[in-house]
């Protein structure tokens, strides 16, 4: 079964860098797209990047782009994304997800990573 | 970018009853469209997509319609597990985005 587990959450000083990572595993990993999706706390859900399946097309959402870059490695079935100049309105649950068919519905999703960004 | 606006904020009903939960797309999305339901502490689970079609192993209690900017999703009999927050989510168009969620809570 497709399993998506993100790691490298945790608490940073604003202007400060984290890197996350999502393992993934169950299904054929360099097939799909994959995407960021982050929800703070108490809020909506709020679409962050994706890259596509072979790592060649990247897209970002205007409240992260310039800051965050998302990247893979197909050879060991990960999806990473490296979030630089953190701000306090970063914090939040972040998802990895999982394209649908090659569409971007999201049929797998992770159990989400918290950042908390917090002086 | 595409505004999605979902009402209510909030629903209280009862198990057994139908629920009716819509969302409204600032321009059209076609049939573009899905519904999600996330419970606390967990991911969301995808329930409808392309405006209609279940995703795999949703009851069929679920159903959603509509077209273009304006779409329903349906829960026909209320389950004890089905109280949670729904979300739609359009693909038309760069950025991807989601409603601001309905709350569906027992009454």
């Amino acid at each position: 079964q497709v399993q998506l587990v993100e790691s490298g959450g945790g608490v940073v000083q604003p202007g400060r860098s984290l890197r996350l990572s999502c393992a993934a595993s169950g299904f054929t990993f360099g097939s799909y797209g994959m995407h960021w999706v982050r929800q703070a706390p108490g809020k909506g859900l709020e679409w962050v990047a994706v890259v596509s399946y072979d790592g060649s097309k990247k897209y970002y959402g205007d409240s992260v782009k310039g800051r965050f870059s998302i990247s893979r490695d197909n050879s060991r079935n990960t999806l990473d994304l490296q979030m630089n100049s953190l701000r306090i309105e970063d914090t939040a649950v972040y998802f990895c997800a999982k394209e649908f068919r090659s569409t971007t519905w999201y049929d797998s999703w992770g159990r989400g990573t918290l950042v908390t960004v917090s002086s | 970018e595409i505004v999605l606006t979902q009402s209510p904020a909030t629903l209280s009903l009862s198990p057994g009853d139908g629920a009716t939960l819509s969302c409204g797309a600032s321009q059209s999305v076609s049939n573009y469209l899905a519904w999600y339901q996330q419970k606390p502490g967990q991911a969301p689970r995808l329930l409808i997509y392309d405006a209609s079609n279940r995703a795999t192993g949703i009851p069929a209690r679920f159903s959603g319609s509509g077209s273009g900017t304006d779409f329903t999703l349906t829960i026909s009999s209320l389950e004890p597990e089905d109280f949670a927050v729904y979300y739609c989510q359009q693909r038309s168009n760069w950025p991807i985005t989601f409603g601001r969620g309905t709350r569906l809570e027992i009454k």
